[in-house]
């Protein structure tokens, strides 16, 4: 199985609501990543965790606030979003932190912020 | 719109073609490179990396040329078929940051059959 899971696949959401992001894999690798892609751009990483710690935030705004509760799931929770943090949020786990670890992406949660 | 004025570069192809899919990195201290194919509503999916001690490392219908001296990186796909349509993106991973992968800015490839 080398497969990352997400849920939900779209998320429409107000910028009063609180809502979560999910992400799992059953591969046995212990380090996942979030990122962040806009229309028609590269992806940008927002956080890195290993073994379950936080070990990369890239000064992403506190109002994403990722979670690892286990070495299978990562999620990330939202809270105050504005429109412009309307994008496609792509979920990646590797074998483990480090560069020649291949990362392999889910198909990502489509938000948009209203 | 935030969109306004930008685009990806767009490389259209015949099918049975070969395509070469071209990329500058920043880091000269980036030591390792992969190209990622994304299709749409799907995530990237790695397809060849390079190290930064070759210049040329060659996978099926895929081959990855690295040019260290101007920092350029490309791919080149051999027969492109119409499943070839994608957005590819190179990217790069210097040393000594955990592993972070930076991607350029993608290039949209298009086959017609």
């Amino acid at each position: 199985d080398t497969e990352v899971t997400q849920t939900p696949k779209h998320l429409v959401m107000g910028m009063t609501n609180k809502k979560s992001l999910k992400c799992e894999q059953h591969m046995g690798h212990r380090a996942m990543y979030w990122y962040k892609q806009k229309a028609k751009k590269p992806p940008e990483l927002m956080f890195v965790y290993s073994y379950e710690k936080l070990s990369i935030n890239e000064s992403v705004p506190s109002r994403f606030s990722p979670e690892c509760p286990n070495s299978s799931l990562l999620n990330l929770h939202l809270h105050a979003l504005q429109p412009e943090d309307s994008a496609l949020y792509l979920c990646a786990s590797s074998q483990a932190q480090g560069a020649t670890y291949e990362q392999y992406f889910g198909p990502g949660t489509r938000l948009t912020v209203t | 719109g935030e969109n306004v004025g930008l685009h990806l570069p767009t490389l259209s192809v015949q099918e049975g073609d070969n395509s070469i899919i071209n990329c500058a990195y920043s880091n000269s201290a980036s030591d390792y490179f992969i190209w990622y194919k994304q299709e749409s509503g799907k995530g990237p999916q790695f397809i060849i990396d390079i190290r930064s001690n070759m210049d040329k490392r060659q996978g099926q219908r895929v081959t990855v040329l690295l040019n260290k001296t101007v920092k350029h990186l490309s791919l080149q796909i051999a027969a492109t078929q119409p499943g070839d349509s994608a957005v590819y993106f190179c990217a790069e991973i210097p040393y000594n940051q955990g592993g972070k992968l930076i991607f350029g800015q993608g290039t949209e490839l298009s086959v017609k059959p």
